[in-house]
This record gives structure tokens, C-alpha cells and sequence, in this order.
């Protein structure tokens, strides 16, 4: 079946703007999450969704960064006013139950979307 | 501050050798620790997975090492590849919390040389 899809694959965007990034999970999928990885570094968590409980927002770097997932299925990832250091490959991932789980199912990732702030 | 860190940040290996990859955690309460493998332009892929009531894990050419009392775990990546010239990453998890987020070591990135 099809993998996670993110849109778009490269994006690139003057600083002050506002950016919208989109994830499609693996269908069935409960769980949802947005890691951030920039130039040199492992992935860093950003947010978490698990069905329609409260999404974890532990990660998100400031008030700037805002994701919603919509109808248990879509998500989308906004940053308002982006700067500079905001640039980086915004990967997104789904599993099948998440936490459910006890912290031990396969995260799936999808291909990123490249985030360049100019 | 969670951590987990990983070394060495590069390794060349030629076609046939070993690649061993270290990666070291602080919090006891991690109980799954995953490696990622990652091509370029790609996402992360889940490549071998391990949990601490087990000291070795194998799955082909690819064997988890874990050692509970050091709070380590390595990756070995037997008759290396051409093909196996990837980033690695490895990553750990709390299982029985409210989320199953992954903490990342910063990657190593594997040349294997024909």
C-alpha cells in the first residue's frame, strides 16, 4: 500500500512569511507525529497525535510553530512569520496505534519537505 | 534534558568489512530502541529494533547489541555493502506514556567503499 506522502517535497519562502506544510498518514494509522531535522542533526520531535485524544505539543520550538490534524487523518504543519533557523527537512511520520502501543510500534516516515527560509 | 548520543559521526568501511555504530542513553526509563536507516532524499526507514530484556538482536547482516548496565547499545552491519552506504540513526523511546516520540542520537553517515 502507499506510504506516508508529504507535500511539497521542497519549499522555498522569504523570511516573515508564512509557510503550510501537509501530511498524509498510512491509512489506519492512528498515531501521527512531525519531526524536524536540520543540517548535521538527528531528528528532533515536534508534535504527536493520537487519535482524538490531546496532540503532545512538548516540541514545537515556539509559539510560531502550530500543527492540526484534521478528521483523524490529514495533518498540516504551519509556521508563522518563519526565520532563517527554521530552515531544515520537516519530516513527517505515522504508526499504526502509537502510544497504545506502549511506545514499541513501527514509526513510517515520509519523505520530508525541505524548508528553505531566504 | 533526554538524550542519546551517537558516535562516530562518519565511518568508511571497505566492501565486506564491519561497521559498528555506537549510541549511548541516559534515561532508564527508554525500553525500545530503534535504528533508522536513511538514504538521501529520503525518509528515515525503521531497519532493526531492540528492547532491553534482550542483549543481542539479529536480522540478517544486521545485529543489535545491547548492553542494559551501560546504558549502550551498537549497531554491527556485517560484509558491508556498496548499497548499505546510508545515514544511520539511532533512537529510543518510552514505552506507557502519554506519547511514543523518538529521541534521536545526530546520525553516522556510512560510506562503504567497492
Amino acid at each position: 500500500g502507499a506510504g506516508v506522502s508529504q507535500s511539497p517535497s521542497n519549499k522555498v519562502t522569504e523570511k516573515g512569511k508564512d509557510v503550510e506544510l501537509r501530511c498524509d498518514p498510512i491509512s489506519g494509522h492512528t498515531a501521527l507525529y512531525w519531526y524536524r531535522q536540520s543540517l548535521g542533526q538527528g531528528l528532533e520531535f515536534l508534535i504527536y497525535f493520537q487519535g482524538n485524544s490531546a496532540p503532545d505539543k512538548s516540541g514545537l520550538p515556539s509559539d510560531r510553530f502550530s500543527a492540526e490534524r484534521t478528521g483523524g487523518s490529514v495533518s498540516t504543519l504551519t509556521i508563522q512569520r518563519t526565520q532563517q533557523e527554521d530552515s531544515a527537512v520537516y519530516l513527517c511520520a505515522s504508526s499504526l496505534v502509537g502510544a497504545l502501543a506502549g511506545g514499541q510500534d513501527t514509526q513510517y516516515f515520509g519523505p520530508g519537505t525541505r524548508l528553505t527560509v531566504l | 534534558q533526554q538524550q542519546v548520543k551517537q558516535s562516530p559521526q562518519s565511518l568508511i568501511v571497505q566492501k565486506g568489512g564491519i561497521s559498528i555504530i555506537n549510541c549511548a542513553y541516559e534515561n532508564t526509563a527508554f525500553d525500545y530502541f530503534p535504528w533508522y536507516q536513511q538514504f538521501p532524499g529520503k525518509g528515515p526507514a525503521l531497519l532493526i529494533a531492540i528492547r532491553p530484556d534482550v542483549s543481542e538482536k539479529k536480522e540478517g547482516r544486521f545485529t543489535i547489541s545491547f548492553n542494559k548496565s551501560a546504558k549502550q547499545f551498537s549497531l554491527h552491519i556485517m560484509d558491508s555493502q556498496p548499497g548499505d552506504s546510508a545515514t544511520y540513526f539511532c533512537a529510543a523511546s518510552r514505552g506507557g506514556g502519554a506519547t511514543n516520540k523518538l529521541i534521536f542520537g545526530t546520525g553516522t553517515l556510512l560510506a562503504v567503499q567497492p
